[in-house]
């Protein structure tokens, strides 16, 4: 099945404590990238990547940060949280950049 | 700049009635792309459709049906004969032409469809 898998799909942590959320996609699609979701203001790009070793920042990269090592995955790295980070977290993958993206199911982060 | 825009916010409406959902956006680009997804209260996002700048004709799949029109910038989505599993949070998006697989969204629309 075509999916776009994220890990975990909750997480409370604490101001300044280093996390990665993880997204692997078994598609082979080149682009992949990071979004996340505030109310009222739909869900804006982070980072993306277009294919192994490229990425480059999205409207909303301060804290974050990004590696595509494999094809098939793109992990989002927090290296100091803060509660502004606290958000709803899409990683989503497609063949091409005009085309369908395939969403994983979403992380919700709470950082206190 | 590139922006979507959906200004309703909330819809409720009662089973069986139609809805539509407004989507305006803004691009200087001639090429590009129109999308909308669902997210129901499970929270996942699902792929509705997507709509190439060049193609205007109207679609119509099952109870959804979609009206692009270029020169008001508007790309609808109706729903006809509501249903309950129809609530949810409904995203337009638009895609960039310089093909970094970047979606710009509306901000979303919750429709409720009460029984």
């Amino acid at each position: 099945e075509a999916q776009v898998t994220q890990n975990p799909r909750y997480l409370i942590t604490v101001t300044g404590k280093k996390l990665t959320v993880t997204c692997s996609q078994n598609m082979n699609h080149e682009y992949m990238s990071w979004y996340r979701q505030d109310p009222g203001l739909g869900l804006r790009q982070i980072y993306y990547s277009m294919n192994v070793e490229v990425t480059d920042k999205g409207d909303v990269p301060e804290g974050y940060k990004v590696s595509r090592k494999e094809k098939r995955n793109f992990p989002l790295i927090l290296e100091s949280p803060s509660p502004n980070q606290t958000s709803l977290y899409f990683c989503a993958s497609s063949d091409r950049g005009i085309t369908e993206a395939f969403f994983g199911q979403g992380t919700r982060l709470t950082v206190v | 700049a590139q922006k979507v825009t959906q200004a309703q916010t909330e819809i409720s409406v009662v089973e069986k009635e139609d809805v539509t959902l407004d989507c305006v956006y803004e691009t200087r680009d001639t090429t590009y792309y129109l999308f909308w997804y669902k997210q129901p209260p499970s929270g996942e996002l699902v792929f509705l459709i997507r709509r190439n700048s060049f193609d205007e004709q109207n679609e119509i799949s099952g109870r959804y049906s979609w009206n692009f029109q270029k020169s008001t910038s508007s790309f609808n989505f109706t729903i006809t004969a509501s249903q309950v599993v129809d609530s949810a949070v409904y995203f337009c998006a638009l895609s960039e032409t310089s093909n970094t697989g970047k979606l710009i969204f509306g901000q979303g629309t919750t429709l409720q469809v009460k029984p």
